[in-house]
């Protein structure tokens, strides 16, 4: 089961940042929070992931709360491109490796 | 370097048949999944390979689905006696494996339609 709340859409203006919200109020002290998105027929992207820090790579940023029940996603300036699906994944212990995608947050990109 | 494939990338098939899906991995990886997406949904996790052997195949929904990784590359995902219930996209990801669950690369996905 997903362990994540996301909200089902979003809109953003080309050039401008999105904030992409992820609740997850149940995770525990080992679990890592994954963001992935999915652009129309392609398969899912990794994005970035984070355990407790502030994360960053070329692509987005991920800002995890202090108590780690949410976490926000960043694309500091959105373009066509970044129009997707975008899943807030928590990775559960003791499960192996597989990820638990729920139905995401689909972000517009408008121009 | 060569991303995760699969093919074929479309499938129509009848009611009743059987089909096999394939996936080749990134080289080198050790770590295969398959999920399989419906129309508006998220990825479902199906089976997990580490190496030749299924680590946890918990997400196959019957015993009609079955996966292979005989040489602990490519993969097949096989389906007898198919219903129109298993319409969908199923995707092969790989990874480099680990305890933490290492970024995982997604292929294209095949699409199976059952009539």
């Amino acid at each position: 089961d997903a362990k994540t709340t996301q909200p089902t859409s979003m809109d953003c203006a080309e050039g401008r940042a999105a904030n992409l919200p992820c609740n997850h109020s149940t995770i525990s002290g080992n679990e890592y929070v994954y963001w992935y998105r999915q652009i129309h027929s392609q398969g899912p992207q990794y994005i970035i992931h984070g355990l407790k820090n502030n994360e960053t790579n070329e692509m987005a940023s991920l800002i995890i709360t202090e108590d780690r029940k949410s976490s926000t996603l960043i694309l500091p300036h959105a373009t066509l491109r970044d129009t997707a699906v975008y899943y807030c994944i928590v990775r559960p212990p003791n499960t192996g490796n597989q990820f638990y995608f729920g139905t995401g947050t689909s972000l517009t990109v408008i121009p | 370097g060569a991303g995760v494939s699969q093919t074929p990338s479309n499938k129509v098939t009848e009611k009743g048949k059987y089909v096999e899906l394939r996936c080749d991995p990134i080289s080198g990886h050790t770590a295969l999944y398959w999920y399989r997406q419906s129309l508006g949904q998220g990825p479902e996790f199906l089976i997990y390979f580490q190496g030749t052997g299924a680590a946890d195949d918990s997400g196959l929904p019957n015993d009609r689905f079955f996966a292979v990784r005989p040489e602990g590359s490519v993969s097949t995902l096989k389906i007898q006696r198919t219903e129109r219930g298993d319409s969908a996209v199923y995707l092969c990801a790989s990874s480099l494996g680990g305890p933490r669950g290492d970024e995982q690369f997604f292929g294209p996905g095949t699409r199976l339609t059952v009539l």
